[in-house]
């Protein structure tokens, strides 16, 4: 079965503290996975995927295979972080299967 | 270019009517994908183009719903004998492979069926 889980659905934290949004996936094949985000009124856009290794605005994702987890991670949150995050998995016919989301909060 | 459009960005109808909403992709794009999202869910696939050819459907794609893209530039999604069910946001996306495939989502186009 494919899917993506995201157990959280709000994670609330102050400016300046550590984020960990959970995603973990299950899949038979070689997994290529992805972070979007979705900012207030504005539409979803690609925050990183996994084979990219980069650190967009400071986020970063390693994927653990071990695990089947790929849990997104920024060190010091910031206000123009609040959005919702959609971890998702790209499967064999280049469809992307979404989790349900999590909404981050990031208080002043 | 800027970016996916989709239109109407809303539409209500009563239930029983037929609907069609349309997705204009980045140009060059040659894959479009529709997905739908409802409330408190993430976006789920419901078809997907290379070009014009349709290449997958979902089974929540059900007869009632039909996806074109007659020249492989925009794409139309009809529903017909709208349902409660089908209130969703419907989304479009496309990729190309000079971009690695990185699927650009339009805003949207909101159904409310009453």
């Amino acid at each position: 079965a494919q899917r993506v889980t995201q157990p959280e659905k709000l994670l609330s934290v102050f400016k300046g503290a550590p984020v960990e949004l959970k995603c973990n996936y299950s899949y038979s094949g070689s997994p290529e996975l992805f972070w979007y985000v979705q900012y207030s009124r504005q539409r979803l856009q690609l925050l990183l995927r996994h084979i990219s290794r980069e650190s967009i605005k400071g986020f970063t994702a390693d994927l653990n295979k071990g695990e089947t987890s790929f849990h997104l991670k920024k060190p010091f949150a910031q206000e123009e972080d609040s959005a919702m995050y959609y971890c998702a998995l790209l499967t064999g016919f280049q469809k992307l299967v979404f989790g349900t989301g999590t909404r981050l909060l990031v208080s002043p | 270019d800027t970016g996916v459009s989709q239109n109407p960005r809303h539409k209500i109808t009563k239930r029983g009517q037929n609907v069609t909403f349309r997705c204009d992709p980045i140009s060059e794009h040659n894959r479009l994908y529709w997905y739908r999202q409802t409330l408190g869910q993430g976006p789920e696939f419901l078809t997907y183009f290379q070009n014009e050819a349709q290449l997958e459907k979902s089974r929540l794609l059900s007869d009632r719903f039909s996806a074109e893209r007659p020249k492989g530039s925009f794409s139309t999604l009809e529903i017909q004998r709208t349902e409660q069910g089908d209130s969703a946001m419907y989304l479009c996306a496309s990729s190309s492979s000079t971009d690695n495939y990185e699927q650009y989502f339009g805003p949207g186009t909101r159904l409310t069926v009453t």
